[in-house]
Formats: structure tokens, C-alpha cells, sequence
């Protein structure tokens, strides 16, 4: 069973960092996309960050350029999101999830989200 | 970057009953369009993908149809389940955005 598990959230003050962890398993981490999505309170849903499989390659939303970076160590099966220069708009519960890659010709194509974690909730206020 | 959006925002229906939601893109996206049923404190779950394909497990009521920039989730004979905020999102282009989510409930 496909199982990601989130953590590492919390209060932080405008400014401040924080780094996000997904622990996954029930699935061989290192063949798969991974992204970052984020729900603001009450909102809806954001894409945040993707990253390849082999880590090499990695996009971002505009709002979170320069300020979230994503990355994987699929040794731990592990993917993070490293938050700095925290903004009040940045308050959302955050999900990491796996993503298919290829569309249903079988050609590469991300932003199938199939699997979610639980997520983790990131405050910031001071 | 591609605008979704979603009508009604809201609606409510009797168990039974077919509901119908539209999804619009700003621009064409063929059938890059995916749909995501979110349950009040839980994590979305994908339910169709390329617009009109069931992913596996999901109940055949939840039908997806469309392509280009106008597409439909149709859930035939509502069920108190159901109960939860539907999302449409685009994946043909990035940045990948999300509809604006319409809620369903039972009336």
C-alpha cells in the first residue's frame, strides 16, 4: 500500500524557515515524480513544487520562486521542501504526492497526482 | 499561466440524484484535465484522470467527459459519501492549477 506521511510543520515567524519531510513507502520512491501541494485555510488547492525522479529536475509556482526549494533522497525514500523568507500567504496545510508521469499513451507527461499524504500544517505568524 | 474554472461553486441534491459539474480552462488543454474529490479533513483523491478515465477503485457513478477547454464530472445517483468539495486541474501545461473546487452536499 502507497503510504506518504508528512511532517515537520509548525508555527514559524514571518521570516523564518522551516523544512518539510515525506516519508514514503508501499512503493519503489526512486521510479517516481513527486510534488508539492499546498491548501490555504478554508481555500483551495495550490501545485507548489515537482521534482523529477531522479531529482534532477525541478519546477516551482511562481509565489514560491526563490523562497521553497524541493529535493529527494530516495536512498531514505524521503522527499523535503525546505522553506525560507516565510510570508503570512505561505499558511496552508501542505501535502506531498506522487506523481503517475506518464499520461495513458505511456509518454512522459507530469501533474497526475495519485497518491497523498495526510498533510502537514505551516503557520506563519507572529 | 491556464485560469480553471468551476461552476456552480456550490450545490445541493438529493441522494439519488444526478449532479453535473462544469470545469472550464482559459486555453485549450486536449484532455490534460484530472479531478479530485476532497472530504472535509481529509486529503484529496484522485478520481478521474485524462479527463474521462476512472482511476481504479473509484465507483463507476463518477463519470468525467470533455476535451479542449470544456469538460464535466457527472456523479450518477448521488450517495451520502459523496458529501465532499470537488477540484478539476489542468497538467498540459506548468504551472499545473487547480479549478476553484465546488462544493457538494445533500439536500
Amino acid at each position: 500500500e502507497v503510504q506518504l506521511l508528512e511532517s515537520g510543520g509548525g508555527l514559524v515567524q514571518p521570516g523564518g524557515s522551516l523544512r518539510l519531510s515525506c516519508a514514503a513507502s508501499g512503493f519503489t520512491f526512486s521510479r517516481y515524480e513527486m510534488n508539492w501541494v499546498r491548501q490555504a485555510p478554508g481555500k483551495g488547492l495550490e501545485w507548489v513544487s515537482y521534482i523529477s525522479a531522479s531529482g534532477t529536475s525541478k519546477t516551482y509556482a511562481d509565489s514560491v520562486k526563490g523562497r521553497l526549494t524541493i529535493s529527494r533522497d530516495n536512498a531514505k525514500n524521503s522527499l523535503y521542501l525546505q522553506m525560507n523568507s516565510l510570508r503570512a500567504e505561505d499558511t496552508a496545510v501542505y501535502y506531498c504526492a506522487r506523481d503517475i508521469g506518464y499520461d495513458s499513451r505511456g509518454l512522459p507527461k507530469p501533474g497526475y497526482f495519485q497518491n497523498w499524504g495526510q498533510g502537514t500544517l505551516v503557520t506563519v505568524s507572529s | 499561466d491556464i485560469e480553471m474554472t468551476q461552476s456552480p461553486s456550490s450545490l445541493s441534491a438529493s441522494v439519488g440524484d444526478r449532479v453535473t459539474i462544469s470545469c472550464q480552462a482559459s486555453q485549450d488543454i486536449s484532455n490534460y484535465l484530472n479531478w479530485y474529490q476532497q472530504k472535509p479533513g481529509k486529503a484529496p483523491k484522485l478520481l478521474i484522470y485524462d479527463a474521462s478515465s476512472l482511476e481504479t477503485g473509484v465507483p463507476l457513478r463518477f463519470i468525467g467527459r470533455g476535451s479542449g477547454t470544456d469538460f464535466t464530472l457527472t456523479i450518477n445517483s448521488l450517495q451520502p459519501e459523496d458529501i465532499a468539495t470537488y477540484y478539476c486541474q489542468q497538467f498540459d501545461n506548468l504551472p499545473f492549477t487547480f479549478g476553484p473546487g465546488t462544493k457538494v452536499d445533500i439536500k
